[in-house]
């Protein structure tokens, strides 16, 4: 079956440092990956997103992400967090024309001021 | 500002009620829209695809008769939880797919159901 795996379930870090969120898939064929923040009460929101072109992909608030197909990986980094990326970060790959999103089980991300 | 409306954002009620929750587009036409569960500390899970004009898709392990989506416009779908008991207490999440824009889907805030 289609899924989307994270590794990291709870992240704790401290400002300035350098975040990686893992993030790997197991579709076959062509598929769209995406990269989604809930801030606490709020709705999601997307990140970026990879459709095809450049492996190296870059979203708002200074966040990238790389895919790898090789390695059906598709991590998120930012090279220096911020007491307000505290969130939740999901994962999620659509396959196909469906428009279904497949969403991986969530990192919780605690940045340390 | 958001484009997709949730509502209500909570609801609190008796086992044994039915609760509706409307999901509306607010400046694009979603001839498909997605209703997801979250439980917590969990991620969203897919519960159903609801196209309009047509009957919805479920997932597996869904229960279509529990879970009833009517997409009756292209601005509007609504979830009805029927008979709601305490196990159907979660986070409920609506999203439409505006396939002309550039994100794949846009969400609406959720809604915090609780039977108690």
């Amino acid at each position: 079956a289609q899924s989307v795996s994270q590794h990291n379930h709870h992240v704790i870090l401290s400002e300035a440092a350098s975040l990686e969120l893992g993030c790997n898939y197991s579709y076959g064929g062509t598929v769209n990956l995406f990269w989604y923040v809930q801030y606490p009460g709020q709705h999601l929101q997307l990140l970026l997103k990879y459709f095809s072109g450049d492996p190296l992909v870059k979203g708002i608030k200074g966040f990238e992400a790389e895919f790898i197909k090789s390695k059906f990986s598709f991590n998120l980094r930012k090279p220096s967090v911020q007491w307000s990326d505290t969130a939740e970060y999901f994962c999620a790959a659509v396959s196909g024309n469906t428009g279904k999103l497949i969403f991986g089980q969530g990192t919780t991300l605690q940045v340390k001021p | 500002g958001a484009v997709v409306s949730q509502h209500p954002s909570r609801v609190i009620c008796k086992s044994g009620t039915s609760v509706k929750i409307e999901c509306r587009s607010l400046d694009f036409q979603a001839t498909t829209m997605f209703w997801y569960r979250q439980f917590p500390k969990q991620s969203l899970m897919l519960m159903a695809t609801s196209n309009e004009g047509s009957k919805a898709t479920y997932e597996q392990g869904v229960e279509k008769d529990k879970f009833l989506i009517n997409h009756a416009s292209l601005t509007l779908s609504t979830l009805t939880v029927t008979s709601a008991h305490p196990e159907d207490s979660s986070f409920y999440i609506c999203s439409a797919w505006d396939r002309g824009g550039n994100q794949p889907q846009h969400f609406g805030d959720g809604t915090r159901l609780s039977i108690l």
